[in-house]
């Protein structure tokens, strides 16, 4: 059982077309992070969201960080086959330091 | 820098068998992972360490054990091999802790791919 619940799992879709992920859980985050992995080789920082309904924005991703801190999603616009790969977001869970990974989302894009 | 470094990248273990993974940072970070991942999933904690000398088990620690005697070094040793081990792991380090204000990042090795037979 993943502390962090990420959904879909999976995600098929064309180029063009818009989605979302979502990060879920029961608890509270002091902050949470997005990645983004290709096949082979370790998770990369997309972004980091610290406050409560915070939204930013990279490029054709938006992400949003929830008003009571206990989810997030991910859009994306206008998909391209570019942005195939495995979604992640990390957040803190519970007290100490246990800094934990959803299951991932992965996306593929098809031209 | 050479950041996070794991090895070996590959290794192939009989049921039964010991080993231990190696990971070294030169970041002078505080705050170090391992993590492992199966095919197509995210990752899952195994230990953490928040300092030299301080360990802490993850969310699957069972069958694992770590040191953490340099601010360096954060091995991960596999007692007694097990098919359900086989997966990638990853050793990751960050300077502060996960209460990021800043775009502050986990630096991540190239994992090691383990298979168990």
């Amino acid at each position: 059982t993943q502390l962090l619940e990420q959904s879909p799992q999976f995600l098929s879709i064309q180029e063009g077309e818009n989605l979302t992920v979502y990060c879920n859980s029961s608890s509270v985050f002091s902050s949470l992070q997005w990645y983004r992995q290709e096949p082979g080789e370790g998770p990369v920082l997309l972004v980091t969201v610290v406050t409560g309904g915070e939204v930013k924005k990279l490029k054709r991703l938006t992400f949003q960080f929830g008003d009571a801190r206990k989810d997030s999603s991910l859009h994306i616009t206008a998909a391209q086959p570019g942005d195939t790969g495995l979604y992640l977001c990390a957040g803190e869970v519970g007290a100490g330091n246990m800094l934990t990974f959803g299951g991932g989302t992965r996306l593929m894009v098809k031209p | 820098n050479a950041g996070v470094t794991q090895t070996p990248k590959f290794r192939i273990l009989k049921i039964g068998q010991s080993m231990t993974l190696q990971c070294t940072q030169d970041m002078n970070h505080n705050y170090m992972y391992w993590y492992r991942q199966d095919p197509g999933m995210g990752l899952k904690l195994i230990y953490y360490s928040v300092g030299a000398g301080i360990t802490d088990k993850g969310e699957v620690p069972n069958g694992y054990n770590v040191s953490r005697s340099t601010t360096e070094d954060f091995p991960l040793r596999l007692e007694l091999a097990a098919p359900s081990q086989t997966s990638v792991y990853f050793c990751a380090s960050i300077q502060s802790g996960p209460r990021w204000r800043t775009n502050e990042k986990l630096f991540f090795g190239s994992g090691t791919q383990l298979s168990v037979l």
